[in-house]
């Protein structure tokens, strides 16, 4: 079993509507999550992170954590041919390391 | 903006060459990463380091060395190249927690 798990898509949605992206992760020590997000041929950048339980908004995206369920999970509201990208889901392990997933291809088609 | 660079961008080499690529940054951060991560693929861990003369192997064997004279630079060294070496690698630094800042990479082509 991988340690932060990611279905590799690719997730295809029409623009405008809801993306949603979701993780889960093995280890139940773990404190802090985040997404990021990686345009093909670019490097990967940080656009949320959440530490506790529940819903954290940014914007038109929002990162849902479930630690009991070790679930992490991101929406896209009204969604652009521009979120068309991988999406990195990334864990702190027990000894601070970030541990991320293979990631998910959004693809948002206009 | 983050201010870490990576230099070359492209590089082309013949197979049995030796090869340094640079990453330099200049947040002052103590963490740095290199990652290997080919087309449409997951990121592998491959070193990191926790702050002056500190260097570990990551999850993914790799046949390159890693050095960290300075906290602003972490420089990876191929002794001998080799058309498996083909792939981009990315440099990150780490500002607290998790939250890492990626560099351009370097794209490797061993011929």
């Amino acid at each position: 079993q991988k340690e932060v798990e990611q279905n590799s898509g690719p997730l295809s949605v029409p623009e405008g509507a809801i993306a949603s992206l979701n993780c889960t992760y093995s280890d139940r020590g773990s404190q802090s999550f985040f997404w990021y997000r990686q345009y093909s041929g670019k490097s990967p950048e940080l656009i949320m992170s959440i530490y506790s339980n529940g819903d954290k908004e940014d914007g038109r995206f929002t990162a849902q954590l479930n630690k009991a369920s070790q679930y992490v999970s991101l929406l896209i509201r009204d969604s652009q041919p521009s979120d068309s990208a991988t999406y990195l889901c990334a864990v702190t392990s027990n000894t601070g390391k970030l541990i991320f997933g293979q990631g998910t291809t959004l693809q948002v088609k206009p | 903006e983050a201010d870490i660079y990576q230099t070359p961008r492209y590089l082309v080499i013949g197979t049995g060459k030796k090869i340094t690529l640079e990453c330099s940054q200049t947040m002052g951060h103590d963490k740095m990463y290199w990652y290997q991560q080919d087309p449409g693929m997951e990121l592998h861990l491959i070193h990191y380091s926790y702050g002056v003369n500190s260097t570990e192997k990551g999850d993914l064997s790799s046949e390159s060395t890693v050095s960290r004279i300075r906290t602003e630079h972490f420089p990876l060294t191929l002794e001998s190249a080799r058309p498996s070496h083909t792939s981009q690698y990315l440099c990150a630094s780490e500002q607290g927690i998790g939250i890492q800042y990626f560099g351009a990479g370097t794209r490797l082509s061993v011929l």
